[in-house]
């Protein structure tokens, strides 16, 4: 199973974008990108998720490199509401069953 | 709100005891699953049911074990509890068996003495 690497935290300016980067060097072609959040002790929500090309909704766009071996999670116009640990997961398994691993995570400090 | 719902909110009880958490997924979602997040393990994946079966499982102690209804809601029992098993446990849904939208519900907190 592809792991991840992502920097335990980073701060942002209020207004300004976030770049969350994920290392997922060993992730494999059929292997997907996702991104959740989770907001203090609530669920993780989903963000977004992606193969190969770049992926954008109305929360976020994801950016993968395009040796797959990174990506980068851009949060537009970040506001004190999307401050949260940022999980950057790679898809597992096989024959329909999944697997989800959640490593620790970027904490993201948005401030004022 | 994901449309997840999960009982009790928070549960206090003494080690040795079994307990029983349940879930409630979004309408229509037929997968079901289950995560253990405490404080030195961070968030980690127990089981997966999909529409009544085991699908996937994950990091899950012989002293747990789940099931998923007929009408696809989910309980997950803990038993023997240790003091280490105290930890928030989130239920989670989603449409299908390999979707990874997967919705939260908003956890139970369990605390073991």
């Amino acid at each position: 199973d592809a792991k991840t690497t992502q920097p335990p935290s980073m701060d942002c300016a209020e207004g300004r974008a976030a770049n969350l980067p994920c290392n997922h060097s060993t992730i494999s072609g059929n292997e997907y990108v996702y991104w959740y959040r989770q907001i203090h002790s609530q669920g993780p929500q989903y963000i977004i998720h992606g193969l190969k090309n770049n992926e954008t909704n109305e929360m976020a766009s994801l950016i993968i490199t395009e040796d797959r071996k990174s990506s980068t999670l851009i949060l537009p116009h970040a506001t004190l509401r999307d401050t949260a640990v940022y999980y950057c997961i790679v898809r597992v398994g096989d024959g329909g069953y999944q697997k989800v691993t959640f490593g620790t995570g970027t904490k993201l400090q948005v401030i004022p | 709100d994901s449309g997840v719902t999960q009982t009790p909110k928070h549960l206090i009880t003494a080690t040795g005891q079994r307990v029983t958490l349940r879930c409630s997924p979004r309408s229509g979602d037929l997968s079901v699953y289950w995560y253990q997040q405490s404080l030195d393990q961070g968030l980690q994946f127990l089981i997966q049911y999909y529409n009544g079966e085991e699908r996937a499982k994950g990091n899950i102690l012989e002293r747990f074990s789940a099931q998923q209804f007929p009408d696809l809601h989910s309980e997950l029992n803990l038993s023997s509890l240790e003091l280490g098993d105290s930890a928030l446990y989130f239920c989670a849904s989603s449409v299908d068996r390999i979707s990874y939208e997967q919705y939260f519900g908003p956890g139970t907190r369990l605390t073991v003495t």
